[in-house]
């Protein structure tokens, strides 16, 4: 799992409330990603970051914010969960950031809003 | 306006037959094109992938066919296994390692 840890791997929040969840890599790897997965859907880019404090908006971001102030942890934040935002959040890294460099996948995390 | 599409949703083998997934794109960025392989519980991990310059690659059992003209690409799965059940997708990348992902396919090998 190349060192990935994501925390909580189950929540349970109801709408209108805040979200934070986190991503803690062992590695030190600049480049990391959030992604969420929907049936039907495949995983989307929420967003990413090249380096502390460098992030950008990937094709889903309405709804979240990110922050890294460590090389070693991202956050993603929900300011006010939405039902639709109900989803199997995944954490990733980049060795590289290179075009054909893979991304090694955490376990993901299970967010149910009520 | 979908970049990636991703085909059939869902697919059943019988052990020893030959699983075939196909992968249509748009965007001429990308320039590597990587399939996932996802058991159940588990984030998505890299099982193989080629570079556009190459039409064929071959790693033991999964081999990618790599068509730049048609912007297709496919996974062929030999010798399918019950192990093999699981969900692939395809996720064609570009520079920052930004990769844009199929909707998967569920593949089913029955013992």
């Amino acid at each position: 799992d190349a060192g990935i840890t994501q925390s909580p791997r189950h929540k349970v929040t109801e709408t209108g409330t805040p979200v934070t969840l986190r991503c803690h890599q062992t590695e030190n790897h600049r480049y990391m990603y959030w992604y969420r997965q929907d049936p039907g859907h495949g995983l989307r880019l929420i967003h990413y970051s090249y380096g502390v404090k460098d992030t950008d908006k990937g094709e889903v971001s309405d709804g979240y914010s990110v922050s890294r102030s460590k090389t070693e942890d991202f956050l993603l934040t929900l300011e006010s969960a939405t039902s639709s935002q109900t989803s199997v959040y995944f954490c990733a890294i980049s060795l590289t950031g290179a075009s054909n460099s893979p991304l090694h996948f955490g376990n993901g995390t299970r967010l149910t809003v009520t | 306006q979908q970049q990636v599409k991703q085909s059939p949703q869902s697919l059943i083998v019988q052990k020893g037959g030959i699983s075939i997934i196909n992968c249509a794109y748009e965007n001429t960025a990308f320039d590597y094109f990587p399939w996932y392989q996802q058991f159940p519980g588990k984030g998505p991990a890299l099982l193989i992938a080629i570079r556009p310059d190459v039409s064929e690659k071959k790693e033991g059992r999964f081999t990618i066919s790599f068509n730049k003209s048609a912007k297709q690409f496919s996974l062929h799965i030999m010798d399918s296994q019950p192990g093999d059940s699981a969900t692939y997708f395809c996720a064609p990348q570009t520079s920052g390692s930004r990769l844009t992902f199929g909707e998967g396919t569920q593949l089913t090998v029955n013992p």
